[in-house]
């Protein structure tokens, strides 16, 4: 069965502190995305990356950054936590378009809280 | 992307057919219809998508009406674990371009 694996499920930090959210998956896929889910505000897209060292910037990308350093790996980055920043983070990955429409395979999220 | 309108909730019973319907009435040719299921506190799940034929799938049927303005989705037994917010989204190229708008709340009454 596909799997995509988020580190945490929940998370509690700080103020002030540099957070990493760790997102695996197992399917080869070519593309990882990052979107964080706020009650009212649906999934909104923060960070995504086609291929190993490749990143581009969503809608919100602003406080977040993210390394790709493997193809099976995608890490999301909070500098510096802020209370706003509080939410579900969601990862996802789909295989490369190949003409036939990318479908989405989705982490079980990171509910994180920062005090 | 079009934009799509769905009821915030609908009630089912268990054993029965859930229709979920979809508006997506300014949907142009080349856009596809796809549907994702979050159980709460999980990630979305993929159902299915169609272009404008009818879909069947292990997990659904999905039914576009012939000017492609809307949909139904097709639960044809629904189970208590099928409770959940059922997402239509309307998807012209990468999955980069997904919006997940509010869905509906399925709720599968025992």
């Amino acid at each position: 069965d596909v799997k995509v694996t988020q580190s945490s499920r929940y998370l509690v930090k700080r103020t002030g502190e540099k957070v990493f959210l760790e997102c695996v998956q197992d399917m080869d896929h070519e593309n990882m995305f990052w979107y964080r889910q706020d009650p009212g505000l649906g999934l909104r897209l923060i960070y995504f990356s086609y291929d190993v060292k490749m990143k581009e910037k969503g809608d919100i990308p602003e406080g977040y950054s993210v390394s790709r350093e493997k193809k099976e790996r995608f890490s999301l980055i909070l500098e510096s936590a802020s209370t706003n920043q509080t939410s579900m983070y969601l990862c996802a990955s789909s295989p490369r378009m190949t003409g036939k429409r990318e479908k989405l395979f989705f982490g079980s999220g990171t509910q994180l809280s920062v005090l | 992307d079009a934009k799509t309108t769905q009821p915030p909730s609908m009630d089912c019973a268990e054993g029965r057919a859930a229709n979920l319907p979809c508006n997506h009435s300014t949907i142009s040719g080349n856009e596809y219809v796809y549907w994702y299921r979050q159980i709460h506190s999980q990630g979305p799940q993929y159902i299915i998508h169609g272009l404008k034929n009818n879909e069947t799938n292990e997990m659904a049927s999905l039914i576009i009406t012939e000017d492609r303005k809307s949909s139904t989705l097709i639960l044809p037994h629904a189970t208590l674990r099928d409770t959940a917010v059922y997402y239509c989204i309307v998807q012209k190229g990468s999955a980069r371009q997904l919006t997940f708008g509010s869905g509906t709340q399925l709720t599968v009454l025992p």
